[in-house]
């Protein structure tokens, strides 16, 4: 069984700090990882996309991705308080015929006090 | 790019009514579209894979013949709730695949609330 793991939070942070939202994933040869903010009510919105090791940076997020420790994390700095919402971290499946599909975890919620 | 519309947004009726929602991207074609429903509180759950030409790919514990998938072109995939009661009403939210292939991110549509009386 496939998994991806998040921690549910709430995460709480003040307003300008950095947020920091991790993911851990089972399936060692996952290739493509995503990171969707889901505001309350809301369909799923695409913040960031990572393929390769390292960091990746866009705007106030970084995606970091780490394949040997299966490790994908989500760094907000500057944190305001419209970034509070529920941050869900999917995985690509890679083979058979499931290829295309997302493997979510149940997201972690985020608190930014003004 | 990759915009993905449903509609409706939000649909309210009886129980034992049938209710067609409707996926359509916008600006790129979409072989495969995907299925989700949400409740309240809840994770995403993957209902159903939609591949335009062929039937659905239905996950387990869903009744295909309760939930009929249609994916007749390239930018435009539907669902129908047959004789929905109750325990249907829920957040149903399609799905794309931006172009690229398929490790792509998928990209969401708005979702559509039904609430069934």
């Amino acid at each position: 069984q496939k998994e991806v793991e998040q921690n549910s939070g709430p995460l709480s942070v003040p307003e300008g700090a950095i947020a920091s939202l991790n993911c851990t994933y089972s399936d060692r040869v996952s290739q493509s990882f995503f990171w969707y903010r889901q505001y309350s009510g809301k369909s799923p919105e695409l913040i960031m996309s990572i393929y390769s090791n390292g960091d990746k940076e866009d705007g106030r997020f970084t995606a970091q991705l780490n394949k040997a420790s299966q490790y994908v994390s989500l760094l907000i700095r500057d944190s305001q308080p419209s970034d509070s919402a529920t941050y869900l971290c999917a995985v690509n499946e890679e083979y058979g015929g499931s290829q295309g599909n997302l493997i979510f975890g149940k997201g972690t919620k985020l608190s930014v006090k003004p | 790019g990759a915009v993905v519309s449903q509609h409706p947004s939000r649909v309210i009726c009886k129980s034992g009514t049938s209710v067609k929602i409707e996926c359509r991207s916008l600006d790129f074609q979409a072989t495969t579209m995907f299925w989700y429903r949400q409740f309240p509180k809840k994770s995403l759950m993957l209902m159903a894979t939609s591949n335009e030409g062929s039937k659905a790919t239905y996950e387990q514990g869903v009744e295909k013949d309760k939930f009929l998938i249609n994916h007749a072109s390239l930018t435009l995939s539907t669902l129908t709730v047959t004789s929905a009661h109750p325990e249907d009403s829920s957040f149903y939210i399609c799905s794309a695949i931006a172009p690229g292939g398929w490790n792509q991110p998928q990209h969401f549509g708005d979702g559509t609330r039904l609430s069934i009386l």
